[in-house]
């Protein structure tokens, strides 16, 4: 069964950079059909799409955070990463990693985010 | 990319039916198939309802099924049960390789 945890740091100053791991086991993030993605949720709002990245290092972005994300992957070690930069309070939210299938074949297309961490709380506070 | 918009809130009894919308524009809901809805109960991870509009993974009852129509997009939840009770997004392909989720909807089991 596919899992993915997320870990980093749960307080970051403002203006400083959020870094945080996904760690992907019972499968390999080596696989054409799929990307990796990070969604957010502020504390009682709604998800937010941050972006998603292909093994093969491609990566898209959600445009109103285009100039301060940075998602990377490493598939030595099975991991994808987020990093954030210039963060405010409005940045403090559960931060979530995601499957993100993005193919189709002769069955159909498959586009959704199927298994997701469990979340981690990132607040940004002096 | 602005967020889909849904309704706050939706309630229904227990074995009654909610339908709960997805609307967005001719940029994302109104121009592609790929809508996925999610559920999300308190503290958990979202789970995948649906997607392609109206398609089921494995594993989820039939009792949940998807429709759009023009640029808005519908859940309908039949025969509620009290484990329903949770939180509800829609999520749609809006081009460009971008997607946006809707702003969320609290379904209440009375």
């Amino acid at each position: 069964q596919l899992q993915l945890q997320e870990s980093g740091p749960g307080l970051v100053k403002p203006s400083e950079t959020l870094s945080l791991t996904c760690s992907v086991s019972g499968g390999s993030i080596n696989n054409k059909n799929y990307y990796w993605g990070w969604i957010r949720q502020p504390p009682g709002k709604g998800l937010e799409w941050i972006g998603s990245i292909h093994y093969s290092g491609t990566t898209y972005y959600t445009p109103s955070l285009n100039s301060r994300v940075t998602i990377s992957v490493d598939t030595s070690k099975n991991q994808l990463s987020l990093r954030l930069s210039s963060v405010t309070a409005a940045d403090t939210a559960v931060y979530y990693c995601a499957r993100h299938s993005y193919y189709y074949d002769s069955s159909g297309s498959f586009y959704y985010f199927d298994y997701w961490g469990q979340g981690t709380l990132v607040t940004v506070s002096s | 990319q602005s967020a889909l918009t849904q309704p706050p809130s939706a309630s229904g009894s227990p074995g009654q039916s909610v339908t709960i919308s997805c609307t967005g524009s001719i940029s994302d809901v109104g121009t592609y198939k790929y809508v996925s809805w999610y559920q999300q109960h308190p503290g958990k991870a979202p789970k995948l309802l649906i997607y392609e509009v109206n398609k089921r993974p494995s594993g989820v009852p039939d009792r949940f099924s998807g429709s759009k129509s023009g640029n808005t997009a519908s859940l309908t939840v039949s025969g509620l049960q009290a484990e329903d009770e949770a939180d509800y997004y829609c999520n749609s392909y809006a081009g460009g390789n971008n997607w946006v989720f809707g702003t969320g909807t609290k379904v209440t089991v009375l």
